[in-house]
């Protein structure tokens, strides 16, 4: 069956460092993959999504990078901030007419000053 | 746009009692999903509808679960009888259409006593 797991429940690093979550999947074959933001008591929020195609997509301080060889996603946030503490989650998603999208348990990233 | 709202936004109910969560989609977005969110599982699909038509009802756990899509604008995750193990927080999330990025509502917080 389809399984994605990310890296750890929970990563803690120091303001100004870069944080990187890990996002790997197996039994998949997904044609583009979604990060996404979820703070305490909120839905998640997009911000990101690349294609099978695509080895890099960058937004501001945010890096995606998809290895389909690997089976892996990274997702990097550079120069990190106390506000960049949140829960971050990965959803591998099917192209075509299936277009169901599945998340990881996700990686609560904490940002310490 | 005020984007995807539900409700309501939390809900308590005792063992037994049918709940229905409800769910407005943006306009436009062709694609509903119902995901539920609890600490040992994540975040797991349901249902989605694609144009009013359910595709894939896979994830709903049991026959105690329905859902429906009237009209675009609309749709219900019915819960009868519901039992405390369905305690959980509910999300719908709207596509504006498959393959692209989701846009979530806040949740319904469902506690079952």
């Amino acid at each position: 069956s389809q399984k994605i797991e990310q890296n750890s429940e929970a990563l803690n690093i120091q303001e100004g460092k870069t944080a990187t979550l890990t996002c790997n999947y197996t039994n998949y074959s997904p044609a583009y993959l979604q990060w996404y933001r979820q703070d305490p008591g909120r839905g998640p929020v997009f911000l990101l999504l690349i294609r099978e195609n695509e080895k890099e997509k960058r937004k501001e301080r945010l890096k995606v990078t998809f290895d389909t060889t690997l089976k892996q996603s990274l997702f990097h946030i550079t120069a990190s901030q106390p506000a960049d503490s949140a829960t971050y989650l990965c959803a591998p998603g099917k192209g075509g007419s299936q277009g169901n999208l599945i998340f990881g348990k996700g990686t609560k990233l904490s940002v310490k000053p | 746009d005020a984007g995807v709202i539900q409700s309501p936004r939390h809900e308590v109910t005792e063992m037994g009692q049918e709940v229905t969560l409800r769910c407005k989609p943006i306009s436009g977005h062709n694609s509903l999903f119902w995901y539920r969110q609890t600490m040992m599982r994540g975040l797991e699909l349901l249902i989605y509808f694609n144009n009013n038509v359910p595709i894939d009802d896979s994830g709903m756990p049991e026959d105690r679960f329905s859902a429906k899509m009237p009209n675009a604008s609309f749709s219900t995750l019915k819960i009868q009888p519901s039992e405390p193990r369905d305690s959980a927080v509910y999300f719908c999330a709207t596509f504006r259409m498959m393959n692209t990025e989701a846009f979530f509502g806040q949740g319904t917080r469902l506690t079952v006593v």
